[in-house]
Formats: structure tokens, sequence, C-alpha cells
């Protein structure tokens, strides 16, 4: 089954300390986004990685860290978070073939900073 | 950062009627793709739309991606209890180096769906 999996769904932890957030997908997309998403605001991009080794800033970088080392991993690094990344994340993974593009996005992980 | 301008921002219908709602942007895309999102997951894709003027139903959903490559519209016909969710736009620039790839959402539109 194709998917997109994060870990962990939900997490509370406390200023400072760091954390990562993992993500993978079975789909073998090159390109894959971290976006976060809060009340009032949508979907906002936070990276995103166009292939391994190939990653960019979207709107909201500040604060957040990724790697792609290899294609079907895209971890989000906080490596000292505050309460302002309280918000609800979302993994996801794009495929860009042709004609085609279409986005799958993972089920998502509350994060709780206090 | 690139706005979609979404709307209406929320919506309150009976079952059994049907819905609108748009994106709009004062910038070109060459792709749009609409989402629902269910309480506690992640968006699913309903429709992908390619080109200027394309129309595409998934059941009862119609999109259209506009002439003018500014805008894009989804329809839902004879809501039901489940259409509840929200619905969110997305589009891609036309690609321009570091932008190709990237993609932008609307703010989303909530829709209620009574009995």
């Amino acid at each position: 089954e194709a998917q997109v999996t994060q870990n962990p769904r939900y997490l509370i932890t406390v200023t400072g300390k760091k954390l990562t957030v993992t993500c993978s997908q079975n789909m073998n997309h090159e390109y894959m986004s971290w976006y976060r998403q809060d009340p009032g605001l949508g979907l906002r991009q936070i990276y995103y990685s166009m292939n391994v080794e190939v990653t960019d800033k979207g709107d909201v970088p500040e604060g957040y860290k990724v790697s792609r080392k290899e294609k079907r991993n895209f971890p989000l690094i906080l490596e000292s978070p505050s309460p302002n990344q309280t918000s609800l994340y979302f993994c996801a993974s794009r495929e860009l073939a042709g004609d085609t593009d279409t986005q799958y996005f993972g089920p998502g992980t509350r994060l709780t900073v206090l | 950062g690139q706005q979609l301008n979404q709307s209406p921002q929320s919506m309150f219908i009976q079952e059994g009627e049907d819905v609108s709602m748009n994106c709009t942007s004062s910038s070109i895309f060459n792709t749009w793709l609409w989402y629902k999102q269910d309480p506690g997951e992640g968006p699913v894709l309903l429709i992908a739309l390619y080109k200027a003027g394309e129309l595409t139903s998934n059941g009862r959903l119609t999109a259209q991606f506009g002439i003018t490559r500014k805008d894009s519209f989804l329809n839902i016909s004879a809501s039901i209890p489940s259409d509840v969710g929200i619905y969110f736009c997305a589009g891609q620039l036309e690609g321009r180096g570091s932008t190709l790839g990237r993609l932008y959402f609307g703010r989303g539109t909530q829709l209620t769906v009574w009995p």
C-alpha cells in the first residue's frame, strides 16, 4: 500500500529540548515536503526536497532543519523547540512525472512545546 | 510568500444542496490541486488539474482550471453529511528556478452539512 508515515503522531516536549519527527514514503518519490498547519493560516510549507541531498526553504523555515540522505526518508529536526512551534505537522510526498502532479500527505504529528 | 485567496472561509449548508468554492491568485499557476481534510487526518487529494480550461469530475465533485490560469473552482453536488471537512486548494506556480516544485495552499474552506 502506497503511504507516507510519520512518527511520532503526538509529542509533548519542553522548550529547548531537541527533537526529530521522522517521515518515510514507500512510493519512490523524489519530492518531499514538510508543512505546518495552524488555525486560520492553512498549510504552510517549512522545507522541501526535490531529491536526495537537495533541500530548500519553504515559507516558514526558521527554527527547523531537514535532511535527505536517502530517497524514502525526510526527517524534520527542531534543534531548540519553542512554544510558537506548537502546531500540527504534515509530511508529504509528491509524484512529478510528465503531466502528473499528485501529492500525498502523512497522517500528521501534533506537537506541543511547553 | 505567494498567496492563494480561497473563499468562502466557511459554509453551512443542508444535505442535498450544491456547494461551490474557489481559489484565486495574482500569479499564473500551471497546476491546481484540491484536497479534503477530515478531522485528525492528513489532507487527501480529490482532483488534480493541469491545463487551463480543464474540467475534471470525481463522483459528485467537479473542479475547473480557470482560463486565466489564476483561479480554480470546486463544486460539490447534492452534498451529504460525509462531505463535512476542510477543503484546500493548492497550486504550483509556473516553474521558475527556485520556486519550481513548490506548492502553495489556500487557507481552506470549512464545510458543515446539516442533515
